[in-house]
């Protein structure tokens, strides 16, 4: 699976949209880009998924540039209960064996 | 529908006690899986089973074993605990390995 980079931390002030960037250069061409959450202390949660075109769903938009080299997790109204640690994953799309491979995410602080 | 659920919740060890972490899923998914969680780090996989019968190991399995007993169960086994393992574990299921995972709220483990 292709390597994720990340920034460490970011902030966001309550109401206005929150975009997380990933790089993610050497992805391959079946690889999707996944996008989870860990909020304080509890399991993960699935936010979004995509391969190359932009996806949305209650919860966020997903922006993939054309060249795929990178993509943008967005929460469009950031609320407090949106801080959390979120990850970046890329992964083939079919059973390989291969489980979810979690780096060290981007930790998002959402401030009144 | 409880999801994905693990006990015992918390649990202290001393070094050398054996025990075994219990997970169950009732969304009647494929594939499941455990991670261990240690302090400021990401997920790492331990072991995890793409179907009933199957299992295989992930980053760190040393020092666990594993018994899918059925669709629904699979558990982990520390046969001789060390204060290295020492960390939150979480279990996780999806419909194939390649799709939405589903988290279970952990449990939190040490080992004096």
């Amino acid at each position: 699976d292709a390597k994720t980079t990340q920034p460490p931390s970011m902030d966001c002030a309550e109401g206005r949209a929150a975009n997380l960037p990933c790089n993610h250069s050497t992805i391959s061409g079946n690889e999707y880009v996944y996008w989870y959450r860990q909020i304080h202390s509890q399991g993960p949660q699935y936010i979004i998924h995509g391969l190359k075109n932009n996806e949305t769903n209650e919860m966020a938009s997903l922006i993939i540039t054309e060249d795929r080299k990178s993509s943008t997790l967005i929460l469009p109204h950031a609320t407090l209960r949106d801080t959390a640690v979120y990850y970046c994953i890329v992964r083939i799309h079919s059973n390989s064996g291969y489980a979810l491979n979690f780096g060290k995410g981007t930790s998002l602080l959402v401030t009144p | 529908n409880a999801g994905v659920t693990q006990t015992p919740k918390f649990q202290v060890l001393k070094t050398g006690q054996s025990m075994t972490l219990q997970c169950a899923q009732d969304m009647n998914h494929n594939s499941m899986y455990w991670y261990r969680q240690d302090p400021g780090m990401g997920l790492r996989l331990i072991y995890y089973s793409a179907s009933e019968g199957t299992t295989d190991k992930g980053e760190v399995p040393n020092g666990y074993n594993v018994s899918r007993l059925n669709k629904r169960e699979f558990s982990l086994r520390l046969e001789s605990a060390a204060p290295s393992q020492t960390s939150v574990y979480f279990c996780a299921s999806s419909v194939q390995d390649y799709t939405e995972a589903f988290f279970g709220q952990g449990t939190r483990l040490t080992v004096v």
